[in-house]
């Protein structure tokens, strides 16, 4: 199957700092998605971005699908944003079967 | 427009019982994926259900897991004489077929128990 790498696996921010998020993928992709798992255990559609560059708030995203990687920025951030944020991508070929990565661990401190 | 609702949330079973999933897809949803997340292992694909058809259950155990997606009702996850490996959270998700697009919406999943 495809492999999906995401980095960093953990990461610790103080109230108000930027972060981003990055997703390596191993192959072609029809679809990309970024979710959140928030600590209740919900998982949250962030974006839906095969290509190109989202924004929604203070999140963005970008997905250069050429050279198979995503980015997931976090701006100003809140203690509200911790959780773990996944990649999760669609081959296409696999009709809509979604490979994830292991996910990054975001905790913000007020 | 409700989303993805799951039921239970919180299922517990004793080695050896059945353990049943519910999964009602969100309105004007026809395709239907399970997922399972391990704590070692993170989210991996179970199987992928259309009404009255498994599409692709690549994912699935060959033994004791079953699931459908009858013509009317939700999806059912089933499994059969759990055991303690069985206890994770399950998941599921459903989409609509937009031209290529697959987008995914996840239930709040149910977290199984096996004591």
């Amino acid at each position: 199957g495809i492999q999906v790498e995401q980095s960093p696996p953990d990461l610790i921010l103080q109230e108000g700092a930027n972060s981003t998020l990055r997703c390596n993928f191993s192959d072609s992709v029809n679809n990309l998605q970024w979710f959140h798992q928030n600590p209740w255990g919900q998982l949250i559609n962030l974006f839906y971005i095969p290509s190109g560059t989202k924004q929604n708030g203070r999140l963005s995203a970008t997905t250069v699908a050429t050279e198979r990687y995503s980015l997931l920025y976090i701006s100003s951030s809140q203690t509200t944003d911790s959780g773990v944020y996944f990649c999760a991508v669609d081959r296409g070929s696999t009709l809509g079967r979604l490979y994830f990565g292991r996910g990054t661990q975001l905790t913000v401190w007020p | 427009n409700a989303g993805v609702m799951q039921n239970p949330r919180h299922l517990v079973r004793r080695r050896g019982q059945e353990a049943r999933l519910r999964c009602s897809p969100m309105k004007g949803h026809s395709h239907v994926y399970w997922y399972r997340q391990l704590p070692e292992e993170g989210l991996k694909f179970m199987v992928y259900l259309q009404k009255e058809n498994i599409i692709d259950e690549s994912g699935m155990p060959k033994e004791r897991f079953s699931a459908e997606f009858p013509k009317e009702g939700p999806s059912i996850l089933r499994i059969q004489q759990v055991v303690r490996g069985d206890s994770a959270a399950y998941f599921c998700a459903s989409s609509v077929l937009s031209g290529a697009s697959y987008e995914q919406y996840f239930g709040p999943g149910t977290r199984l128990t096996v004591t």
